[in-house]
């Protein structure tokens, strides 16, 4: 069964300091993965995702992930962290042949001045 | 802009008082999701279209229930809320089934009194 767990249910952050948000996934195949960000009142957006070739990859908002295979592991990261950051973010997995994707609960990011 | 708009953003309903949830996008595609998301919890799909082809989650109560009248418009049917569904409820759409970025509207928030 494929599932994801985001360990850290809430961070803290200061404005201007790094950010990392874990992600460890099982998955039965090869995985596609992606990391979402959904502020208050709106719908989840998609922050950037892996198929395959370089593990490191880069998104919108100045974030990055990178894929380490012998960990199962797809961590979020951003060098330094603006208020609006401040939101809550979705790890998910799926693979080539599957209908549907797995999401992590979420992480709720807080930046404070 | 296109989007996934989902009316309305919070509901009420009273114990055993059916309600009916609504998701409507514009990005034209084939697939819609609904997930129920419990707080705390993972988002859970309770099922999916594929133009209109419907697909239920094994674990998905009878208690749910989904219309899609046209490409662009489905709705949830919850034919006698418990407590127990009281949850945010998401419709998100695809272009594609398989791990394809899926798009998600705000959400509804479901009280049930």
């Amino acid at each position: 069964a494929q599932s994801v767990t985001q360990p850290d249910i809430h961070i803290t952050v200061s404005e201007g300091a790094s950010l990392e948000l874990r992600c460890n996934y099982s998955y039965g195949a090869t995985p596609y993965l992606f990391w979402y960000v959904q502020s208050p009142g709106q719908g989840r957006q998609l922050l950037l995702k892996y198929f395959s070739g370089d593990t490191l990859v880069q998104g919108i908002k100045g974030f990055e992930a990178e894929f380490k295979r012998s960990q199962s592991s797809f961590n979020l990261r951003k060098p330094s962290v603006h208020w609006s950051d401040a939101a809550e973010y979705f790890c998910a997995v799926g693979g080539l042949n599957d209908y549907k994707l797995s999401f992590g609960a979420g992480t709720t990011v807080t930046v404070r001045a | 802009d296109a989007m996934v708009i989902q009316n309305p953003r919070y509901q009420v309903t009273q114990f055993g008082k059916p309600v009916t949830l609504s998701c409507s996008q514009t990005l034209n595609h084939n697939v819609m999701y609904w997930y129920q998301q419990k707080s705390s919890q993972a988002p859970k799909l309770l099922f999916h279209y594929y133009d209109k082809d419907f697909n239920n989650e094994a674990d998905t109560p009878d208690n749910f229930q989904s219309r899609r009248p046209n490409t662009s418009f489905c709705f949830l049917d919850i034919r006698s809320p418990g407590l127990g569904d009281a949850a945010m409820y998401l419709c998100a759409t695809s272009s594609a089934r398989g791990a394809n970025e899926q798009f998600f509207g705000p959400g509804t928030r479901l009280t049930v009194l």
